[in-house]
Order: structure tokens, then sequence, then C-alpha cells
């Protein structure tokens, strides 16, 4: 059984510091995504990772994925208030084949203060 | 291009009732999936589909049906609802195959069981 874990749950970071938020899994897995996720709204695709070593950037938020080590991690880069959501990293196909089943982790909940 | 739709948005039922959360998306996508989300839990996959006329149970399943007759439609059904199923409720479609394929999310319907 695939287990995802985020860590951690809860950030509170300064406006123009730097923060990295971890996301371990229990099995390989044929991808790895990010979502962000604001107060009483769907999900946002922020990244799809499929390979080791695979690093997508955008804007201030960098994603990269290690599937030796079974670590994601999503880093902040001087952050600001407007990055302050919930954030998601989810993963589909355990076992190696994705069937667009995603098992989640329990979310970031992110806030960035002036 | 609509995406995921969801329909509706919000609902309150009563213990016992039984309703159909509504799913359709235009992307022509073969997977699709029914998640609920809870307050510190993420998201969690009730059931899933990899084409019409195929589905999966997944992590939280019991209290709920679902079918998928054809390739755009996905309803989740609540067979008799109960206060344990109040939620917020999001289908997801994605394609079938290799590659940077995100998941497409739907507006999320928020239940509420009295």
């Amino acid at each position: 059984e695939l287990k995802v874990e985020q860590n951690p749950l809860f950030l509170s970071m300064q406006e123009g510091k730097n923060y990295t938020i971890y996301c371990n899994y229990s099995t390989t897995s044929d991808r790895l995504y990010w979502y962000r996720q604001d107060p009483g709204k769907s999900l946002e695709s922020l990244f799809v990772l499929l390979s080791n070593g695979a690093v997508k950037q955008e804007g201030r938020l960098m994603a990269s994925l290690d599937t030796k080590a079974r670590l994601s991690t999503l880093h902040i880069t001087a952050a600001v208030h407007d990055l302050s959501a919930t954030y998601f990293c989810a993963l589909d196909g355990a076992g190696g084949t994705s069937y667009g089943k995603l098992t989640f982790g329990q979310g970031t909940i992110l806030t960035v203060h002036p | 291009n609509a995406g995921v739709t969801q329909t509706p948005k919000f609902q309150v039922l009563k213990t016992g009732q039984s309703m159909t959360l509504q799913c359709a998306q235009d992307m022509n996508h073969e997977y699709m999936s029914w998640y609920r989300q809870d307050p510190g839990m993420g998201l969690r996959l009730i059931h899933y589909s990899v084409g019409a006329g195929i589905t999966d149970q997944g992590e939280v399943p019991n209290g709920y049906n679902v079918s998928r007759s054809t390739t755009e439609d996905f309803p989740l059904r609540l067979l008799s609802a109960a206060p344990s199923q109040t939620s917020v409720y999001f289908c997801a479609s994605s394609e079938q195959g290799a590659g940077a394929t995100e998941a497409f999310f739907g507006q999320g319907t928020r239940l509420t069981v009295v």
C-alpha cells in the first residue's frame, strides 16, 4: 500500500524567506504531482514529475524528485503573500503503472506573513 | 473547453436520503476518479475508472456506488447518506498512457448530511 507523508503540515513564513516542503512516499510510483489549493477552491496543478532527478520551476516554486530516496521537495524562494495556500503532493501509479488513481499527502498549509 | 464539470456545487441531505453527484469531462480522458476531502486528511480515493464499463474501488468505497457507461460521465451515488459522508467531493480525469499528463479536477461538491 502506497503511503505519502508531507512535512511540515503547517508552515508560517515571512515574506522574502526561503523554505522547503517535503514529500516522502513508501513504494515506487509512475509519476508525482504537486497541487495548490486555495480555501474553498479546487486543486490547481503545479508540477508533474516523472523521472529520477527531474526538476521543474515555475516562478518562486521549484519541485524536484529523487526516486531512489522516494522523496520530492517543493522549494519556495523569496516567499510572497500570494503563495499562501495549501500544497499537496500526490502519486499515481504505485508499482509502476498509472491508472489515474492518486494517493495524496496530508497537505501543507502555507501562510506567508509580511 | 469546460474541462471537468461537477454538479451540484452544494448539497444538504438528510440522513438516509440518496443522491447522485454528477461528473462530466469533455477532454476524452480514459481515467476518471472520485475523491473526498476531509480536514487534515488530504484527499482520499473513493472509486476510479480506467474506461467506459470499468470501475474499481479506492481507499474509502463504502456507502458509494459508481458506474461508467460513457467516456464522458462518471456519477457517484450515495445510497443512504450518513453524517460521516459530510465532506467535499472532487472528481478528476486524466489521460491514459506515458508522459507528463496532469490530472484535472472539478470544482468540487460540498455535501452536508444532517
